[in-house]
């Protein structure tokens, strides 16, 4: 079945600092991906998507592209700042289906 | 154009007890996904439905777990008989109908429930 792995957080940062955030997954057919931030004590929101191959989402400074060769979809900043502090999830869409398939979370803190 | 709406945001239940959780779609929107975060956890998929339809109710426990979505008003997710084990986040997320632009789902800002 389509699943999600993503890197075990927390990760800890400086302000400024690069950011990578790792996601892996497993899905038949062409999955579209998806970048969700939880900011404390509430829901999820869409950071950016992508839902074909070689594709970019981007979104406030981050991005992450759609690897089909290597599965994944990492997660980047260039330049982190202490509002970015968050759970950042990783999840797909497989084609012709409507769950989504979450990763576990990766907890961010940055620090000033 | 209003998000998905979720109430309460929080509700506290002593054991046994009903809870009722309530989501209302974005407008235009038929379907209806319920999640499960339980702490520490990435979300899992619990039942889709469209209105007063279930479609797949294949996460959700078999046992005093139900879900529904009436022809008018909001989608309810309700538990008999809570557990402590029931402690979690509970996101609705919504989407337009098939043919109707990306089947995205917009998710609602959650119900933390706690048993005591």
């Amino acid at each position: 079945g389509n699943s999600v792995t993503q890197m075990e957080g927390p990760v800890t940062l400086s302000e400024e600092a690069f950011l990578t955030i790792n996601c892996t997954y497993t899905a038949t057919g062409y999955p579209s991906l998806f970048w969700y931030v939880q900011y404390p004590g509430e829901g999820l929101q869409l950071l950016l998507k992508a839902t074909k191959a070689d594709d970019k989402g981007s979104n406030k400074g981050f991005e992450a592209t759609y690897r089909k060769e290597t599965t994944s979809f990492h997660l980047e900043k260039g330049s982190v700042q202490v509002s970015d502090s968050a759970v950042y999830f990783c999840a797909l869409s497989g084609s012709g289906t409507y769950k989504y398939i979450f990763g576990t979370g990766t907890r961010l803190k940055v620090l000033a | 154009n209003a998000g998905v709406m979720q109430n309460p945001r929080h509700l506290v239940r002593r054991r046994g007890q009903e809870a009722r959780l309530r989501c209302s779609p974005m407008k235009g929107h038929s379907h209806v996904y319920w999640y499960r975060q339980l702490p520490e956890e990435g979300l899992k998929f619990m039942v889709y439905l469209q209105k007063e339809n279930i479609i797949d109710e294949s996460g959700m426990p078999k046992e005093r777990f139900s879900a529904e979505f009436p022809k008018e008003g909001p989608s309810i997710l309700r538990i008999q008989q809570v557990v402590r084990g029931d402690s979690a986040a509970y996101f609705c997320a919504s989407s337009p109908p098939l043919g109707q632009g990306s089947h995205e789902q917009y998710f609602g800002p959650g119900t933390r429930l706690t048993v005591t």
